[in-house]
């Protein structure tokens, strides 16, 4: 199985801030790679698809890069709303998607 | 609106068995694989199964295949989960995802869950 492993774990961050999660792949996942946000009680939410792809809807300071083994999400000029927990996940293949560990995004 | 609504968590001792249900609304139901994802208190996602449209091909994680089966009725709009032999560490909240068209295992509309709690 893929294993997806992502840093920082915990990210102490400012409103402004720019800042950048990485998350790697154990093997190559070419750029079939998604990062969602999850809200304390509420379900996970789609922001982004094939490693660079902006889901409708999302603002345009969430972006994504990468391919391969090594994937980032960057969010330049953090807003409250942002704070939260980031998931990258592996997927396009029949089984099992996986998802990395979670990074939390802190008010510093 | 596509809608997710799952329903059937509670408290069940462990070795017991519950069925959680999954309603779906707001698109055309036997179009799309659906999964069930699950998440233990404060830690992070794990899927757990999926199952194609017309219901005939699943998929498993390894770690709950023979415990867990996958299932849907496309008349009723509603996926399943049946889930046997719970243990504790099953407890978690379980989600239903649709799989983006054409698209494996990209979840774009979850529901919001029910918590599934074994204890004795």
């Amino acid at each position: 199985d893929i294993q997806m492993t992502q840093s920082p774990s915990t990210l102490s961050a400012s409103v402004g801030d720019r800042v950048t999660i990485t998350c790697r792949a154990s093997q190559s996942i070419s750029y079939w790679l998604a990062w969602y946000q999850q809200k304390p009680g509420t379900a996970p939410n789609l922001l982004i698809y094939k490693a660079s792809n902006l889901e409708s809807g999302v603002p345009s300071r969430f972006s994504g890069s990468g391919s391969g083994t090594e994937f980032t999400l960057t969010i330049s000029g953090l807003q409250p709303d942002d704070f939260a927990t980031y998931y990258c996940q592996h997927y396009n293949n029949h089984s099992p998607y996986t998802f990395g560990q979670g990074t939390k995004l802190e008010i510093k | 609106e596509v809608l997710l609504v799952e329903s059937g968590g509670g408290l069940v001792q462990p070795g017991g068995s519950l069925r959680l249900s999954c309603a779906a609304s707001g698109f055309v139901f036997s179009d799309y694989w659906m999964s069930w994802v699950r998440q233990a208190p404060g830690k992070g996602l794990e899927w757990v199964a999926n199952i194609r449209g017309d219901g005939d091909e699943t998929y498993y994680v390894d770690s709950m295949k023979g415990r867990f089966t996958i299932s849907r009725e496309n008349a009723k709009k509603s996926l399943y989960l049946h889930v046997n032999s719970l243990r504790a560490e099953d407890t978690a909240i379980y989600y239903c995802a649709r799989e983006r068209a054409y698209t494996y295992g990209l979840f774009d509309f979850w529901g919001l869950g029910t918590l599934v709690t074994v204890s004795s």
